[in-house]
C-alpha cells in the first residue's frame, strides 16, 4: 500500500524558513517523480514543485521560484521541501504527491498534508 | 501561463446527472485529470487521461475532452458525491502543472 506521510509544518513569522519532509513507502520511491501541491485555507489546489527520480531536475511554480527548494533522499525514501523567505500568502496545507503515467503524469497518490501558517 | 476555468458550483438532485466543465485554450490537445476532494480530506483522482477511471472509482464517473472544454460527468448522483472537483493538466510549453479553480458539487 502506498503511504505518503508529511511532517515539518508549523507556525512561523514572515521571512522565516521551514523544511517539510515526506516519508514514502509501499512503492519504488527511487523510480518515481514526486510533487508538492498546496492549498490555502478555503481555496483551491495549486501545484508547487516537481522533482525527477534522481533529483537532478526540478520545476517550480512562479510564485515560489527562488524561495522554495524541492529535493529527495532516495536512500531514505524521503522527499523534502525547503521553504525560505516565507510570506503570509504561503499559508497552506502542503501535500506530497506521487505522480504516475506518461507525459506530465497524473497525481495518483496524495499524503494527508501538513499545515504551514505564516503570520506576524 | 495556462489557465483552466471551472464553474464555481454545480447543484444536482440525487439520481440525476451532474456535468462539470473545464475550459482552456486548445485543451483538447492536452490530457485532463479530475480530482475529487471531500471536506477535510486529501484529493483523490477520479478520472485520468481524459476518460480513464482508476480502480475503485464507480462507473458512474466518466470524462471526455473533445475540444475546447473537458467534462466530468457523474451519473446517478449520490449524496456521497458531494465534494469539490478539480481539473488539472500539464502545460508542457512551460513545464507547469495547472489546476482549475475547482467546482463545488452540491447534492440537493
Amino acid at each position: 500500500e502506498v503511504q505518503l506521510v508529511e511532517s515539518g509544518g508549523g507556525s512561523v513569522q514572515p521571512g522565516e524558513s521551514l523544511r517539510l519532509s515526506c516519508a514514502a513507502s509501499g512503492f519504488t520511491f527511487s523510480s518515481s517523480w514526486m510533487h508538492w501541491v498546496r492549498q490555502a485555507p478555503g481555496k483551491g489546489l495549486v501545484w508547487v514543485a516537481r522533482i525527477n527520480t534522481v533529483g537532478s531536475s526540478t520545476w517550480y511554480a512562479d510564485s515560489v521560484q527562488g524561495r522554495f527548494t524541492i529535493s529527495r533522499d532516495n536512500a531514505k525514501n524521503t522527499l523534502y521541501l525547503q521553504l525560505n523567505s516565507l510570506r503570509v500568502d504561503d499559508t497552506a496545507v502542503y501535500y506530497c504527491v506521487l505522480s504516475t503515467g506518461s507525459g506530465g503524469g497524473t497525481f495518483e497518490f496524495w499524503g494527508r498534508g501538513t499545515l504551514v501558517t505564516v503570520s506576524s | 501561463s495556462y489557465v483552466l476555468t471551472q464553474p464555481p458550483s454545480v447543484s444536482v438532485a440525487p439520481g440525476k446527472t451532474a456535468m462539470i466543465t473545464c475550459g482552456g485554450h486548445d485543451i483538447g490537445s492536452k490530457s485532463v485529470h479530475w480530482y475529487q476532494q471531500k471536506a477535510g480530506q486529501a484529493p483523490v483522482v477520479v478520472i485520468y487521461y481524459d476518460s480513464d477511471r482508476p480502480s475503485g472509482i464507480p462507473e458512474r464517473f466518466s470524462g471526455s475532452n473533445p475540444g475546447n472544454t473537458a467534462t466530468l460527468t457523474i451519473s446517478r448522483v449520490e449524496a456521497g458525491d458531494e465534494a469539490d472537483y478539480y481539473c488539472q493538466v500539464w502545460d508542457s510549453s512551460g513545464d507547469q502543472w495547472v489546476f482549475g479553480g475547482g467546482t463545488k458539487l452540491t447534492v440537493l
